[in-house]
């Protein structure tokens, strides 16, 4: 079964500091993956996604995100953190043969620290 | 430009009453689907649509029903509503296979007292 797994809860970084989310994935094939982040009462807004090809993705609002297939993992990056950019972050898996349903992790909560 | 609509975005029900949540899209989206949030255990599907006229269950579909009549609407129904269905609520379109995002709506608070 597909599954979605997000180690860190909640993670605090200084504004400016570099950041990583992680992301490990439990899937059978090649999966469909993507990156959400949810503003305070807000709905959840794509940041990349990564079908197929190049590992690292890039996204908007300045994230990227790499592949490892051996690793299973698709973490989350940003060089230089905004205090914009405290929010929840979630990893999801797709896949088109399970009907285009899609999995999410539990979550990072993410604080900026100015 | 609307996006996803969901109706209404809070609500308060007492043990055991009923209640229909509403999601429309005006994309065209092929697929819809209803994800509710909590605490600590992100989002979980409940139903999800792959096209009008069809629907399946997702994760977590026990106490719920959803149609899908129209291509543009996906309910979701509550017949008998229980403190355990507290939680807000998130409907989701996305496109056909070619280009695989979802576009959320922005939720619906449902507190079952």
């Amino acid at each position: 079964a597909q599954s979605v797994t997000q180690p860190d809860i909640h993670i605090t970084v200084s504004e400016g500091a570099s950041l990583e989310l992680r992301c490990n994935y439990s899937y059978g094939a090649t999966p469909y993956l993507f990156w959400y982040v949810q503003s305070p009462g807000q709905g959840l807004q794509l940041l990349l996604k990564y079908f197929s090809g190049d590992t690292l993705v890039q996204g908007i609002k300045g994230f990227e995100a790499e592949f490892k297939r051996s690793q299973s993992s698709f973490n989350l990056r940003k060089p230089s953190v905004h205090w914009s950019d405290a929010a929840e972050y979630f990893c999801a898996v797709g896949a088109q043969n399970t009907g285009n349903q899609f999995y999410f992790g539990t979550g990072t909560s993410l604080t900026v620290i100015p | 430009n609307a996006g996803v609509t969901q109706t209404p975005k809070f609500r308060v029900l007492k043990t055991g009453q009923s209640m229909t949540l509403l999601c429309a899209q005006d994309m065209n989206h092929e697929y819809m689907y209803w994800y509710r949030q909590d605490p600590g255990m992100g989002l979980r599907l409940i139903h999800y649509s792959v096209g009008e006229g069809t629907t399946a269950k997702g994760e977590v579909p026990d106490g719920y029903n959803v149609s899908r009549l129209k291509k543009q609407n996906f309910l979701l129904g509550l017949e008998s509503a229980a403190p355990s269905q507290t939680s807000v609520y998130f409907c989701a379109s996305s496109p056909t296979v070619e280009d695989e995002k979802l576009f959320f709506g922005s939720g619906t608070q449902l507190s079952v007292l």
